[in-house]
């Protein structure tokens, strides 16, 4: 059956730091993958979406890089601050058709950025 | 506002009971989702509607679980006969749905914390 697992549950690091989260695949052949950042209390945000022909995406801080050999998707947040501080969901999707509305969702990882 | 609009916030129900969880779409968005989140976890597929085509309810965790979406616009969810298990955070999402990659990006609603006594 098709898996996605989020390196961990949970990501702490330094002020300044790069954090890097990773999102791995199996049984599966995404057409393009999605980040979303989720705060508590809130629903998930959209922040970058990379397609399977792309190897890297960035949007300010933000890098994302696919590799469909390693079934693999690293999400960076370089220089980070608090406020980047939330939980990080990675989903895989569908070009056409399929269940779930094209999309699936990790269990994500909380990071935490401490000053 | 223009985002997707999620009522009641709070819903504290008595085990038994029946619950109307409502979702507003983006206008125009013609893909519709609903998710469930329990504490510390991922979101966990419902339903999904897209335009005028059949739902796909291959996520409802049983027949006490129903949703409609009336007009192709606001949707509802359902619970019927609440169990204690059914307490988590129930999330509403809408799409474009046109074409383009762009029309699978979700755009999700505050959600309803739900809690059954």
């Amino acid at each position: 059956s098709q898996k996605i697992e989020q390196n961990s549950e949970a990501l702490n690091i330094q002020e300044g730091k790069t954090a890097t989260l990773t999102c791995n695949y199996t049984n599966y052949s995404p057409a393009y993958l999605q980040w979303y950042r989720q705060d508590p209390g809130r629903g998930p945000v959209f922040l970058l979406l990379i397609r399977e022909n792309e190897k890297e995406k960035r949007k300010e801080r933000l890098k994302v890089t696919f590799d469909t050999t390693l079934k693999q998707s690293l999400f960076h947040i370089t220089a980070s601050q608090p406020a980047d501080s939330a939980t990080y969901l990675c989903a895989l999707g569908r070009a056409y058709g399929g269940s779930q509305g094209n999309l699936i969702f990790g269990k994500g990882t909380k990071l935490s950025v401490k000053p | 506002g223009a985002g997707v609009s999620q009522s009641p916030s709070n819903k504290v129900t008595e085990k038994g009971k029946d619950v109307e969880l409502r979702c507003d779409p983006i206008s125009g968005h013609t893909a519709l989702y609903w998710y469930r989140q329990s504490l510390g976890q991922g979101l966990e597929f419902l339903i999904y509607f897209q335009g005028n085509s059949a739902p796909d309810k291959s996520g409802l965790p049983s027949d006490r679980f129903s949703a409609e979406r009336t007009g192709g616009s606001v949707s509802t969810l359902t619970i019927q006969r609440t169990q204690q298990e059914d307490s988590a955070v129930y999330l509403c999402a809408s799409s474009p749905g046109t074409s383009g990659l762009a029309k699978n990006i979700q755009y999700f609603g505050a959600g309803t914390r739900l809690s059954v006594l």
